[in-house]
């Protein structure tokens, strides 16, 4: 069973801090992997997707990648209350999706 | 652009009646739409992927009687909820992959229908 674990949170940090999400995943011969936002009530919109090991910078977010350690992890430099929801990482495993269980982010003012 | 889009947004219905929901990709073209199933709380559970012109692919578990996928156009895939009953109820969402990126397999996800079934 493939499978990609995620901390459900939730994550409290307050705004203008740095949140950091991480990921594990089973699948070793995974090639890329996404983080995707998701509010309450509302279907995912992507953040970031990554394929290489290290470091992948999009504006206050960051993806991180280590598949010797089978990691991917999402920074969020200066927090705001608009941030909190729900970060689904989703590995993609030949022609699917393996979304984790979400971990809910709250930032408090 | 990427937009996909899913009609209804909401639906009710009595227990023994069959549901469809749509899903469209507005700006492009999908050769492969996916249909997810996510219960409160929970994480999106792949049910089947649909490709144009041919039948859906169910992940274990999901039974492809009850609920039909049909994947007519590039452009438009439908699931239609047989028989729905409460344990059905659930939010659906669909998302399509477009036929000529290359973003390694970015998915564009739809804006999820809420289905209740009394």
């Amino acid at each position: 069973q493939k499978e990609v674990e995620q901390n459900s949170g939730p994550l409290s940090v307050p705004e203008g801090a740095i949140a950091s999400l991480n990921c594990t995943y089973s699948d070793r011969g995974s090639q890329s992997f996404f983080w995707y936002r998701q509010y309450s009530g509302k279907s995912p919109e992507l953040i970031m997707f990554i394929y290489s090991n290290g470091d992948k910078e999009d504006g206050r977010f960051t993806a991180q990648l280590n598949k010797a350690s089978q990691y991917v992890s999402l920074l969020i430099r200066d927090s705001q209350p608009s941030d909190s929801a729900t970060y689904l990482c989703a590995v993609r495993s030949t022609d699917k999706l393996i979304f984790g269980t979400g971990t809910r982010l709250q930032v408090f003012p | 652009g990427a937009v996909v889009s899913q009609h209804p947004s909401r639906v009710i219905c009595k227990s023994g009646t069959s549901v469809k929901i749509e899903c469209r990709s507005l700006d492009f073209q999908a050769t492969t739409m996916f249909w997810y199933r996510q219960f409160p709380k929970q994480s999106l559970m792949l049910m089947a992927t649909s490709n144009e012109g041919s039948k859906a692919t169910y992940e274990q578990g999901v039974e492809k009687d009850k609920f039909l996928i049909n994947h007519a156009s590039l452009t438009l895939s439908t699931l239609t909820v047989t028989s729905a009953h409460p344990e059905d109820s659930s939010f659906y969402i669909c998302s399509a992959r477009a036929l000529h990126r290359s973003s390694y397999n970015e998915q564009f996800f739809g804006p999820g229908t809420r289905l209740t079934v009394l």
